[in-house]
């Protein structure tokens, strides 16, 4: 399968704080990216989709001027968390789409973000 | 808005069950369907992909099945073993580039 990678996978942060999160696709060109957050015991749930070069589309209930997303090159998105607070502890996932047969969808390893 | 549930929420069996995960969904319209994998603290596995013409897929010792008209899927695990022990969930996608809806989730604990 597609090869997906996020950085950093772990990241403890004061309250406040600024978080920039990374996701690559190593051996495809992602179109669309996906970002996801998943409390605990939860499922996946959608934040928001930006397609290269684009201004992300973000789901009902999140905001757009917290969770920044740049999507500016077809192997990298970024999600950036601004001014975190406690409750943006969650796992952050991307799923970058595109140019793989049969929209088979990958995952990136995902990055656990807690803030104090 | 398409709406999936996973049937039962956890499952405990002793190794070498044959088991059954069912998934539903409430729109039958569907582009395809995916099972993943998810251990603790982990991202996703792409376990199976089936289209929305196929009836099943399978890989090694799964099995997933596909009944769009009736909105349900069966993931099927022969012979389970320990590390089976994971989160399964299933995924439906609505339109070739539209996003995957998840459910819940079965967590299953397979014991040695």
């Amino acid at each position: 399968g597609a090869v997906v990678s996020q950085h950093p996978s772990r990241v403890i942060c004061k309250s406040g704080t600024s978080v920039k999160i990374e996701c690559r696709s190593l051996d495809f060109q992602a179109t669309t990216m996906f970002w996801y957050r998943q409390f605990p015991k939860q499922s996946l749930m959608l934040m928001a989709t930006s397609n290269e070069g684009s201004k992300a589309t973000y789901e009902q209930g999140v905001e757009k001027d917290k969770f920044l997303i740049n999507h500016a090159s077809l192997t990298l998105s970024t999600l950036t968390v601004t001014s975190a607070h406690p409750e943006d502890s969650s796992f952050y996932i991307c799923s970058p789409l595109g140019g793989v047969a049969d929209n088979e969808q990958f995952f990136g390893p995902g990055t656990r973000l807690t803030v104090l | 808005k398409q709406e999936v549930t996973q049937i039962p929420a956890a499952l405990s069996v002793p190794e070498g069950e044959n088991l059954v995960l069912n998934c539903s969904f409430t729109d039958s319209a569907i582009y395809n369907l995916q099972w993943f994998r998810q251990d603790p603290g982990k991202g996703l596995t792409s376990l199976l992909l089936i289209q929305s013409s196929q009836r099943e897929q399978t890989s090694g010792r799964l099995n997933a099945s596909l009944d769009k008209s009736s909105g349900r899927s069966t993931l099927y695990i022969a012979a389970s073993q320990p590390g089976d022990s994971a989160t399964y969930l299933c995924a439906v996608r609505n339109s070739g580039y539209s996003t995957l809806t998840f459910g819940k989730g079965t967590m299953l604990l397979v014991s040695p």
